[in-house]
């Protein structure tokens, strides 16, 4: 199973809605989770099963999507959020899959 | 709290071995299904291996298939990925990283582990 990221990069300035689409070459159901990466850090779960909000992570971003058709939504950008931003589907796991990555840049 | 701990990387020429360790720590690591995903320098994630709780169902990714070998001793809760036949393709950080669920999710990543094929 592939996944197409798209952007592949964006640039946005704080206080903005963004919105990463994830494509899956065949239906995943609702395995898929979405990670943000930092320069140096490892990746950092932020929502899983496509919708549900990982605990701790702040309710700016939220998940949606079934099938093949996923987004990720940053409703006000804060300057923390720059980052790298991947979608990982679990639905054939193991093995697991990731997005080749959006990167989000400040405007 | 929740704790991978990985070492072992380094410099190691073409055609060499290396073997990662992925402490863990804060939980039941035999309970847990774990990875190993690398990332190349400047590149996006890839999944290496993946290995159950017990240890008796193994997988592993076309790339690293007949070269990589994933373990764990449950007793040591310690996570290991042999690497032999490096290729500079292997140049990467790589990061254990523990699976939960169902669903299934992997929430728990180490801080990664350089690993660098070079003559």
């Amino acid at each position: 199973i592939q996944l197409t990221q798209s952007p592949s990069s964006l640039s946005a300035s704080v206080g903005d809605r963004v919105t990463i689409t994830c494509r899956a070459s065949q239906g995943i159901s609702s395995y898929l989770a979405w990670y943000q990466q930092k320069p140096g850090k490892a990746p950092k779960l932020l929502i899983y099963a496509a919708s549900t909000l990982q605990s701790g992570v702040p309710s700016r971003f939220s998940g949606s999507g079934s099938g093949t058709d996923f987004t990720l939504t940053i409703s006000s950008l804060q300057p923390e959020d720059f980052a790298t931003y991947y979608c990982q589907q679990l639905n054939s796991y193991p093995p697991i899959t990731f997005g080749q990555g959006t990167r989000l840049e400040i405007k | 709290e929740v704790q991978l701990v990985e070492s072992g990387g380094g410099l190691v020429q073409p055609g060499g071995s290396l073997r990662l360790s992925c402490a863990a720590s804060g939980f039941t690591f035999s309970s847990y299904e774990m990875n190993w995903v690398r990332q190349a320098p400047g590149k996006g994630l890839e999944w290496v291996s993946y290995i159950s709780s017990s240890g008796s169902t193994i997988y592993y990714a076309d790339s690293v298939k007949g070269r990589f070998t994933i373990s764990r001793d449950n007793a040591k809760n310690s996570l290991y990925l042999q690497m032999n036949s490096l290729r500079a393709e292997d140049t990467a950080v790589y990061y254990c990283a523990r699976a939960s669920g169902p669903p299934v999710i992997v929430d728990y990543w180490g801080q990664g582990t350089l690993v660098t094929v070079s003559s």
